[in-house]
């Protein structure tokens, strides 16, 4: 059966330093891979998403970066973060095989991240 | 663009009580709809899912029609429990990848 890791859970971070969150996906092949950011009280907003090995899509503007370096590996980063960085971060895969249209996305812990 | 949209939370009922939570979407072509569910301090979960007009999507004592009429996917459950307090998120996909998320609706379900 397919699983979704990432780590760490939680993180504090102070202003200005750096970020590395980290998705691995297991049981699957050449999945869709997908950064989501849930800000306090609000829904959820797509970051980045990605189709194969370093093919990485950006939906909005913003102080993150996204990698894939391996099949079944999705990194979300920053070089510096922001107070506004503070968030839920969700990692998610979906099957590419078979009809995209109506596969759904399977979701990790998420990480909390807290920007001080 | 795609969008969806919920009703506003929170929802607060008391066990056995009847749930709806209303969901109507906005899409070009035949989306499909999805509901899943948050549970406090952890990831988001299928709940259950509907692909074409006149579907209706169960799991777990959940139901939700998909109706095209009026572009809506309402989550309906007869009796809810105390074990059902989440946030609840209305979904569609109308493209290749995309997964357009409503805003979430926090349901609280008092013993």
């Amino acid at each position: 059966s397919q699983t979704i890791h990432q780590w760490p859970a939680t993180l504090v971070q102070p202003v200005g330093s750096p970020l590395s969150l980290e998705c691995t996906v297991e049981g699957t092949s050449n999945p869709n891979l997908y950064w989501y950011r849930q800000a306090a009280g609000r829904g959820l907003q797509l970051l980045f998403y990605s189709v194969g090995i370093g093919q990485i899509s950006s939906e909005v503007p913003q102080n993150l970066s996204a990698s894939r370096p391996q099949d079944r590996q999705f990194i979300l980063s920053s070089k510096k973060l922001l107070l506004s960085d503070s968030g839920f971060y969700l990692c998610a895969w979906s099957d590419p095989a078979g009809s995209s249209y109506n596969s759904p996305l399977h979701f990790g812990n998420g990480t909390r991240l807290t920007v001080t | 663009g795609n969008s969806v949209t919920q009703m506003e939370g929170p929802v607060t009922l008391s066990e056995e009580a009847f749930l709806t939570i209303n969901c109507t979407y906005t899409a070009t072509g035949y989306p499909s709809l999805f509901w899943y569910v948050q549970y406090p301090g952890e990831g988001l979960q299928l709940l259950l899912k509907a692909t074409k007009a006149d579907d209706k999507g169960s799991n777990k004592g959940f139901e939700a029609t998909y109706r095209k009429e009026t572009t809506s996917f309402h989550l309906e459950k007869g009796s809810v429990q105390v074990s059902d307090s989440a946030v609840y998120f209305c979904a569609l996909k109308a493209g290749a990848q995309k997964l357009v998320f409503g805003q979430g609706t926090r349901l609280t379900i008092n013993p």
